[in-house]
């Protein structure tokens, strides 16, 4: 079945780039995303990438898509104390057009 | 800003009483989904809906119910409540398109005693 896999945890020094990386099964997605999930709030889209791409980059986001080993991953640069957060990334399952999440990695972002 | 709200924020109560959790969307959207959020993270999908009159189980067996009588309302109703359900629970709407952009309420985090 269509399963979303990343690590738990993450944690890294302000200032220093993150990446969050994450490995799913369906190789018919065609979009993948990321979300990011504050304590004690809802998740919030953080950036989206359409199967054909192999890089996005937004600001202090990049997003790289390898298909072919169906992986996904998010790198931050300059990783700041607010960037602290739950990271969720997520496919469009084919059955019933719902996202599949993955596990949440927990970023820790130490000064 | 997302335009999706959830009340209550936080609800303690005893084992054995109905409770409603409630979901209302001002964006028109078509598609909403009720999660069940672990303490260690992971999301469960329990309910979702296609729009008015569609109700839909998630992934998740859950004991709770759902109904969409009206577009932007997406209401939790648990009969009998039990610690088992002790979570948070998370209402999102979407436009039910191929990318399927989520917005995500705050949330709502129950505790039975």
């Amino acid at each position: 079945g269509e399963d979303v896999e990343q690590s738990l945890f993450l944690s890294v020094r302000e200032g220093d780039s993150s990446v969050i990386n994450c490995t799913y099964t369906d190789s018919s997605s065609t979009y993948l995303y990321w979300y990011k999930q504050e304590p004690g709030a809802g998740l919030q889209l953080l950036t989206y990438i359409f199967s054909n791409m192999d890089m996005k980059q937004d600001q202090r986001l990049t997003v790289l898509l390898n298909k072919k080993d169906k992986h996904l991953s998010l790198r931050i640069a300059d990783t700041q104390t607010g960037d602290s957060a739950i990271y969720f990334c997520a496919e469009m399952g084919r059955s019933q057009g719902n996202l599949i999440f993955g596990k949440g990695t927990k970023l820790s972002v130490k000064p | 800003e997302a335009d999706i709200y959830q009340t209550p924020r936080y609800l303690v109560i005893g084992t054995g009483k109905k409770i409603t959790l409630e979901c209302s969307q001002t964006m028109g959207h078509d598609k909403m989904y009720w999660y069940q959020q672990d303490p260690g993270m992971e999301l469960h999908l329990i309910h979702y809906s296609y729009g008015v009159n569609s109700t839909e189980k998630g992934d998740l067996s859950s004991e709770s119910t759902v109904s969409r009588i009206r577009t932007e309302h997406f209401p939790l109703t648990l009969e009998s409540a039990r610690p088992s359900h002790t979570s948070q629970y998370l209402c999102a709407s979407g436009l039910g398109q191929t990318n399927e952009k989520l917005f995500f309420g705050s949330g709502t985090q129950l505790s039975v005693l």
